[in-house]
């Protein structure tokens, strides 16, 4: 079954030091991955994907992700973190399986956490 | 602006009383979707729309209608409400193509049935 999770209910992180936030996941064929952030009382916003090419994406706000294949994982990093930062991120995957609509499938979220 | 609006906002119903959520985009974009956010859930798919007059279920479609009569536009609608629809609904549009999966989301709409 196509599935994607992220381990962390909440990962808290001090101003300035690097984070990451965690997503492993399990489809048929190649997958296409990617994160979203939502700000509190906003919608979703994309932020980077992973399709082909690079094993390390960049995305907006000075966010980058890795894709390891062998692992079946892509987090998502960032050298120095922002108070700004703090907000709930999804990572989602294209359901590529013979039955599947090609729709995306969700992790349940990651509340990111960062202290002055 | 390029945005995704949703009306309305917030709604208390009750039980059993039909109420539509209106979506609009103004992007020109030809996919459209709803999801409900629910806590330690993540998003689950209501329905899906790959253009005018094509709509698809999602992972839940179970109490809910959607129509695609206008590309701009794409409402849900609950014909008889129940408590467990409780929950905060999005709606996202975008692009066909692989551009699909990045999504503009509109800022919510927070449903309560009791």
């Amino acid at each position: 079954a196509q599935s994607v999770a992220q381990p962390e209910d909440q990962v808290n992180v001090a101003e300035g030091n690097p984070l990451t936030v965690k997503c492993t996941y399990s489809v048929s064929g190649n997958p296409y991955l990617f994160w979203y952030v939502q700000y509190p009382n906003r919608g979703l916003q994309f932020l980077l994907k992973y399709i082909t090419g690079d094993n390390l994406v960049k995305g907006s706000y000075g966010f980058e992700a890795e894709f390891n294949k062998s692992q079946t994982s892509f987090h998502l990093k960032k050298p120095s973190a922002l108070v700004s930062d703090s907000a709930l991120y999804f990572c989602a995957v294209r359901d590529g399986g013979v039955d599947s609509n090609y729709q995306l499938i969700w992790g349940a979220g990651t509340k990111l956490i960062i202290k002055p | 602006e390029a945005q995704v609006t949703q009306n309305p906002r917030y709604l208390i119903t009750v039980t059993g009383k039909k109420l539509t959520v209106t979506c609009s985009q103004n992007m020109n974009h030809e996919y459209m979707s709803w999801y409900r956010q629910d806590p330690g859930l993540g998003l689950r798919q209501i329905y899906y729309s790959m253009n005018v007059e094509v709509t698809d279920k999602g992972d839940v479609p179970e109490g809910y209608k959607v129509s695609r009569k206008e590309k701009r536009n794409f409402p849900l609608i609950l014909e008889s409400p129940s408590p467990n629809q409780t929950s905060l609904y999005f709606c996202a549009s975008s692009f066909s193509g692989t551009l699909i999966y990045e999504q503009y989301f509109g800022p919510g709409t927070r449903l309560t049935v009791t």
